[in-house]
């Protein structure tokens, strides 16, 4: 299985500010990447596919850069409705598998 | 809208099969790829298969042995079952479309269920 590595677990920001999660792979995942957000007692929300594509509806001030193994998700002018859980998923190979997640409060 | 809503028993008995069902309204069940993820206590995330638009299936090989997602097209519903179940099973599941066998662009609100005697 491909182990997805995310960073930091927690993560505590000023209202907007930027901050940037990490997702490190354990092999080439060729930009096969997701990241969703989680809201307390939500389900969760596709934010990014395929790496850095933005999933519709969502808003601009998220972004998605990466490749190979290294992959990062930034948002831009931190919201207060931006605290949640995100985490990212691999779907390049089977099993999907995800990181563990990045808990974003605000400062 | 695509909405997803699964149902079933909140508490399990160990040993005993996790039987789940997710209902699916504003899209057939016909196209794409409907997936079962579950969040255990603690907050991982594990993927554990999905059905296709054909019936085809593909699971996590760590619970091959366990598991089955099936379907019913007429009520574009699609299930879980899960035997053998212990206490490790507990957790949140949530169903949730893969958009063309890729991310997962809609979900259910999720389910919590207890393995416990």
């Amino acid at each position: 299985d491909i182990q997805m590595t995310q960073s930091p677990a927690s993560l505590s920001a000023s209202l907007g500010e930027t901050v940037t999660i990490e997702c490190r792979a354990s092999e080439d995942i060729y930009n096969g990447l997701a990241w969703y957000q989680q809201k307390p007692g939500k389900s969760p929300q596709l934010l990014i596919y395929n790496a850095n594509s933005l999933h519709t509806g969502v808003p601009s001030r998220f972004s998605g850069s990466g490749s190979g193994t290294q992959y990062s998700l930034k948002i831009n002018s931190l919201q207060s409705e931006d605290v949640a859980s995100y985490f990212c998923q691999q779907y390049y190979d089977y099993p999907f598998t995800f990181g563990s997640g990045t808990k974003l409060e605000i400062k | 809208e695509v909405q997803l809503q699964e149902s079933g028993p909140g508490l399990v008995k160990p040993s005993q099969s996790l039987s789940l069902t997710c209902s699916v309204t504003g899209y057939s069940i016909t196209s794409n790829y409907w997936g079962w993820i579950r969040k255990f206590p603690g907050n991982k995330m594990e993927w554990m298969g999905y059905i296709s638009y054909s019936g085809s299936t593909s699971y996590n090989p760590s619970l091959k042995s366990r598991i089955s997602i099936t379907r019913d097209t007429s009520k574009n519903q699609f299930f879980l079952q899960l035997n053998s179940v212990t206490t490790e099973d507990t957790a949140t599941y949530y169903c949730a479309r893969s958009y063309c066998g890729i991310a997962f662009d809609y979900w259910g609100q999720g389910v919590m269920v207890t393995v416990s005697s």
